[in-house]
């Protein structure tokens, strides 16, 4: 079964400072990838997605986020952090039903933290 | 301006109460959910709702019941609910139920407190 796995739920980083939030996947078939992003009092935001072409995927606001098969890793990264990136983020797997159908399967969630 | 707008943002109940969440999309899609965030836990989905058609449902209890009237607008009906259904109620909508690939939407959600 498919499965998202978020390792921290709570990053704090300087401003101007790389940012990684860590998300490994277990999955029976090809997984499609997603990272949403919620910022106080609002809904998820779609940041990027992996939908099995390139492995080097970038998102809005600056993020990036790497598939690697061999590590079940998708790892989300931005060069240098900004306050405004202070937020929630999730990461989130497909998971695919016997009607057609599909859900996301998500993480638990990391809440970054950006300090002055 | 994410294109799905939820009423009421924040809602407060008593366990004989009955209530109703909406949720409105603007983007013409056909697909709409209803998803549960509590602090702590993954979100969860509820309900999905194709064409105004309801193609899943995850097990949720009976005190919460569905209804969608038209492909732009979904409703959560709440009854008799517990202390332990406070949570975040985040309603979302994508063009195609059946395309993996398409992005969800989400409106900025409902705060319950059921007291």
């Amino acid at each position: 079964a498919q499965s998202v796995t978020q390792l921290g739920s709570h990053v704090s980083v300087s401003e101007g400072a790389l940012v990684l939030l860590r998300c490994n996947y277990s999955s029976s078939v090809p997984p499609y990838l997603f990272w949403y992003v919620q910022y106080p009092n609002q809904g998820l935001q779609l940041l990027l997605k992996y939908t099995s072409a390139a492995t080097l995927v970038k998102g809005i606001n600056g993020f990036e986020a790497e598939f690697k098969k061999s590590e079940t890793s998708f790892h989300l990264t931005k060069p240098s952090a900004h306050m405004s990136d202070a937020a929630e983020y999730f990461c989130a797997v497909i998971l695919w039903g016997f009607s057609g159908t599909y859900k996301y399967i998500f993480g638990t969630g990391t809440r970054l933290k950006v300090l002055a | 301006e994410t294109g799905v707008t939820q009423t009421p943002r924040h809602l407060v109940m008593g366990m004989t109460n009955k209530k109703s969440l909406k949720c409105e999309q603007h983007l013409g899609h056909n697909a709409m959910y209803w998803y549960k965030q509590s602090a702590k836990k993954p979100l969860e989905l509820m309900f999905v709702y194709s064409l105004e058609e309801r193609v899943e449902n995850n097990s949720v209890p009976s005190r919460f019941s569905p209804e969608c009237p038209n492909s732009s607008h979904l409703f959560l009906h709440l009854h008799t609910l517990q202390p332990e259904d406070s949570a975040l109620y985040l309603c979302a909508s994508s063009p195609n139920v059946l395309e993996s690939t398409d992005t969800q939407y989400f409106g900025p959600g409902t705060r319950l407190t059921v007291l």
